[in-house]
């Protein structure tokens, strides 16, 4: 069974720019959540989305945007890039009926500069 | 508000002897922890979860205990080996939270030869 997806691995942006990153979650997963770990800090919980609706989003930002579509994959959006944006972007998914655990995908590494 | 602490930024321990990793939690309404092991440039992998109906979860050589009067979680791994060195993270949801994981902000564990 394929674990959760994401690209792309790495993308290197310049301040100011926008970047996409995609996630694709385990198959039957509805849940689909975005995680910030910046260098030396821990998981910064962003945003998570079920059955296409936003459920709650962390202390980011307006410009940390994203959606979930039909096939429950999912889009993170970053407008307006900031130098300290730089971190590993961390897609997980859960299914709904099976408990709390969430499965990591390996990440995104976004650089700005 | 750091809601879940993990004190400890790093650990050294000799292999074949216990690690132990602990992790505090101030949310009265958490009522599900978990922890995560991550290595460097992957995403966290879920190792072991533990219920507040229970205060002992055990697998395989790692096991969670729950002291929920104390809001104490701690990982022991018995025994050490050098392929547990990495990033351990515990998480804690519920309440409000519920659905959510919120993270602590690590520990490194580094198991010697």
């Amino acid at each position: 069974e394929a674990g959760v997806t994401q690209s792309p691995t790495h993308l290197i942006k310049t301040r100011g720019q926008q970047a996409t990153l995609r996630c694709s979650p385990i198959s039957g997963h509805t849940s689909v959540y975005w995680y910030q770990q910046a260098l030396g800090l821990g998981l910064q919980f962003l945003l998570w989305y079920d059955e296409g609706e936003e459920r709650n989003r962390g202390n980011f930002p307006p410009r940390f945007s994203g959606r979930q579509f039909p096939n429950y994959s999912s889009e993170l959006n970053v407008n307006a890039l900031e130098l300290e944006d730089s971190a590993l972007y961390l897609c997980a998914s859960r299914f709904k009926s099976s408990g709390n655990t969430i499965y990591f995908g390996e990440g995104s590494w976004l650089t700005v500069v | 508000d750091q809601q879940v602490k993990q004190n400890s930024p790093s650990l050294s321990v000799q292999e074949g002897r216990i690690s132990i990793l602990n992790c505090d939690y101030t949310n009265s309404m958490f009522d599900y922890f978990l922890w995560y092991k991550k290595y460097p440039a992957e995403g966290p992998t879920f190792l072991i979860s533990i219920s507040s109906i229970k205060d002992k979860n055990e697998d395989g050589r790692f096991t969670v205990f729950l002291n929920k009067s104390a809001k104490h979680l701690s990982l022991h791994i018995v025994p050490s080996q050098p392929g547990d060195s990495a990033v351990y993270f515990c998480a804690a949801t519920g309440g409000t939270s519920y659905g959510k994981l919120t993270f602590g902000q690590g520990t490194i564990l580094t198991v010697h030869p």
